[in-house]
């Protein structure tokens, strides 16, 4: 089955530091790669998406890459802020609308 | 405004007594699904609905039921709550197939935490 697995948290880096949140996954197809963002006391929100080998996802400066070959999809950001703090999660869909989920990275950032 | 609106937000109840937990969605999306948050697990999928009348199980749909009688609403019903149903609960929707202006995008509730003692 469909499979999603991300690092662990929590992070806590400084602000304006360099984030790299790691997602690698497992799918029969070619599957869409998601990455949602929840800030404290809300819903998920999509930050970003790929639908195919090598597409780039971006958005709000945070960036990742679509890569078949390691079967990954990293989230980077070059300096994160303070505004950043949240949990990130990684996400597939693989045919069905279903969204199969990693269970999520908590960021925080320290001023 | 688009959105997804769950009630309640916020409950406190005992085993065994029925609750319902409503979701509606204004952005007419044919599908609808529930979810469960649990530290450590990440989201898991209760529920789903592709339609009007048409529902299916996710991978944790014991002791849940739902129903899809209008496409804007999909209320989640606990029968008879137990304490391992305590958890944080997310309706979501969007629109379904690959047609045109589907992103794929899931819109999200603001979510329901749900204490059974």
């Amino acid at each position: 089955g469909n499979s999603v697995t991300q690092m662990e948290g929590p992070v806590t880096l400084s602000e304006e530091a360099f984030l790299t949140i790691n997602c690698t996954y497992t799918a029969t197809g070619y599957p869409s790669l998601f990455w949602y963002v929840q800030y404290p006391g809300e819903g998920l929100q999509l930050l970003l998406k790929a639908t195919k080998a090598d597409d780039k996802g971006s958005n709000k400066g945070f960036e990742a890459t679509y890569r078949k070959e390691t079967t990954s999809f990293h989230l980077e950001k070059g300096s994160v802020q303070v505004s950043d703090s949240a949990v990130y999660f990684c996400a597939l869909k693989a045919g069905v609308e279903k969204l199969t989920f990693g269970t999520g990275t908590r960021l925080t950032i320290i001023p | 405004e688009a959105q997804v609106t769950q009630n309640p937000r916020y409950l406190i109840t005992v085993t065994g007594k029925k609750l319902t937990v409503t979701c509606s969605q204004n952005m007419n999306h044919e599908y609808m699904s529930w979810y469960r948050q649990d530290p450590g697990l990440g989201l898991r999928q209760i529920y789903y609905s592709m339609n009007v009348e048409v529902t299916d199980k996710g991978d944790v749909p014991e002791g849940y039921k739902v129903s899809r009688k209008e496409k804007r609403n999909f209320p989640l019903i606990l029968e008879s709550p137990s304490p391992n149903q305590t958890s944080l609960y997310f309706c979501a929707s969007s629109l379904a197939g690959t047609g045109r202006g589907n992103t794929g995008e899931l819109f999200f509730g603001e979510g329901s935490r749900l204490t059974v003692l």
